[in-house]
């Protein structure tokens, strides 16, 4: 069974556009992880946040935010204001305590910004 | 001031001529993963190292065995590479001590098979 679901295939936007994508996990787990990373044209999958299951607070870090719903089994991300640099694949991952902490990708979004 | 790095990064192999696909690590973090990632396809976790423990995913084919002979250094190798094994190949390092911790991987070793 899919345990993390990325709905959007792909998403295309204009520069200065803000995009969301979308995460949708599921685990029996009561401690766990939720991960993402970004996969630029270069192949080096880059970290961007972890968040635990404890910790429901949302973050801002830059143009970059994550709302983590519990109660939705969520754990979107936004970019504000999108460069073409932003382009890249995006995977969303989780990590349970059940399956030794080992990460379960989603199928990933493909972000393209056009200038 | 690459930490994890992987060589080469493309590879071309004919049907069932071994390969081996290197990856180093200058973190000295006690755990190294190899991931595969088919085209448009998440990575899947093939097998780890904690330290000189193996472990094998249950889904992994015989055909994909590793090595790791010291904590900086770890080999995939692909004994008979058949037309579904191109794929990219990613290496990824942790500390162990700390559970759930954050990945860090190399830029892969693009596998082709011809």
């Amino acid at each position: 069974a899919q345990k993390v679901t990325q709905a959007q295939t792909e998403i295309s936007v204009v520069e200065k556009e803000d995009v969301t994508l979308d995460c949708v996990y599921e685990t029996r787990d009561t401690t766990y992880y939720l991960f993402w990373y970004k996969q630029p044209p270069s192949g080096e999958l880059v970290f961007l946040i972890r968040r635990n299951s404890f910790d429901e607070q949302n973050e801002i870090s830059g143009r970059y935010s994550w709302n983590f719903q519990k109660s939705t089994s969520s754990f979107n991300f936004t970019i504000t204001a999108s460069q073409v640099v932003d382009s890249a694949v995006y995977f969303c991952a989780l990590s349970e305590a059940l399956n030794d902490y080992k990460l379960s990708f989603g199928a990933g979004t493909t972000v393209t910004v056009r200038a | 001031d690459a930490m994890v790095i992987q060589n080469p990064r493309y590879q071309v192999t004919q049907f069932g001529k071994p390969v081996t696909l290197s990856c180093s690590q200058t973190l000295n973090h006690n755990v190294m993963y190899w991931y595969q990632q088919k085209s448009s396809q998440a990575p899947k976790l093939l097998f780890h190292y904690y330290d000189k423990d193996f472990n094998n995913e249950a889904d992994t084919p015989d055909n994909f065995q590793s090595r790791r002979p010291n904590t900086s250094f770890c080999f995939l190798d692909i004994r008979s590479p058949g037309l579904g094994d191109a794929a990219m190949y990613l290496c990824a390092t942790s500390d162990g001590t700390l559970r759930a911790n954050v990945l860090t991987f190399g830029a892969g070793s693009r596998l082709t098979v011809l």
